[in-house]
């Protein structure tokens, strides 16, 4: 199995600040890469997959980079909607794992 | 406008069976893997188990693997999660959700809202 981690495990960031969020898997995934943002009580949202393609309707200050077993979201400028949990997930290999997933919250 | 309606969860005794539920609307349903993920109360997600569009291929993590099915119903737009020998542990919100369809088959395009499972005496 794939393990998936995510750093840091909580980001504090002032509105309108950019946030940097990083990714690592246990082994290469290529790009079979998604990020998905979670708020409370709800399901999670698609943001990118392909490690870099945004999602139907996702803003385009976030984006995703990275391949191999090295993957970073970044958010460039800090919305008020954006203050959430964000879980990467690999999709390379079966069973699809999903990191622990960083919090981002306001500084 | 693509919808979920997940039914089936409660709370359960250690040992005992729930069937989920997991009704689409606006897609066609049988051109599309299907799957379950879960996410226990404040922790992260784990999927669970996926099923192909015409049910010849199921996946399910190893830790469910004996102890839960997942089926469709192409004709009734449904899918189905039957949980056996449950345990504390998998006391979660299980969702239902759909891939993107043709060249991103592996990826969760659309989540259901969840359904609470409770393992527990």
């Amino acid at each position: 199995e794939i393990v998936m981690t995510q750093s840091p495990a909580t980001l504090s960031v002032s509105p309108g600040e950019r946030a940097t969020l990083s990714c690592r898997a246990s082994q290469s995934i290529r790009s079979n890469l998604v990020w998905y943002q979670q708020k409370p009580g709800q399901a999670p949202r698609l943001l990118i997959y392909g490690a870099s393609t945004r999602a139907s309707g996702i803003p385009a200050r976030f984006s995703g980079s990275g391949s191999g077993t090295e993957f970073t979201l970044t958010i460039g400028s800090l919305q008020s909607e954006d203050f959430a949990v964000y879980y990467c997930q690999q999709y390379n290999n079966w069973p699809f794992t999903f990191g622990p997933g960083t919090k981002v919250d306001i500084k | 406008e693509v919808q979920f309606v997940e039914s089936g969860g409660g709370l359960v005794q250690p040992g005992g069976s729930l069937r989920l539920s997991c009704g689409a609307s606006g897609f066609t349903f049988s051109n599309y893997w299907m799957s379950w993920v879960r996410q226990p109360p404040g922790k992260g997600l784990e999927w669970v188990a996926n099923i192909k569009q015409d049910g010849t291929e199921k996946y399910y993590v190893d830790s469910v693997k004996g102890r839960f099915t997942i089926s469709r119903d192409n004709a009734k737009n449904l899918v189905y999660l039957q949980m056996n020998s449950l345990r504390a542990e998998d006391t979660a919100v299980y969702y239902c959700a759909r891939d993107g369809g043709e060249g991103v088959q592996r990826i969760i395009f659309y989540w259901g809202q969840g359904t609470l499972v409770t393992v527990s005496s």
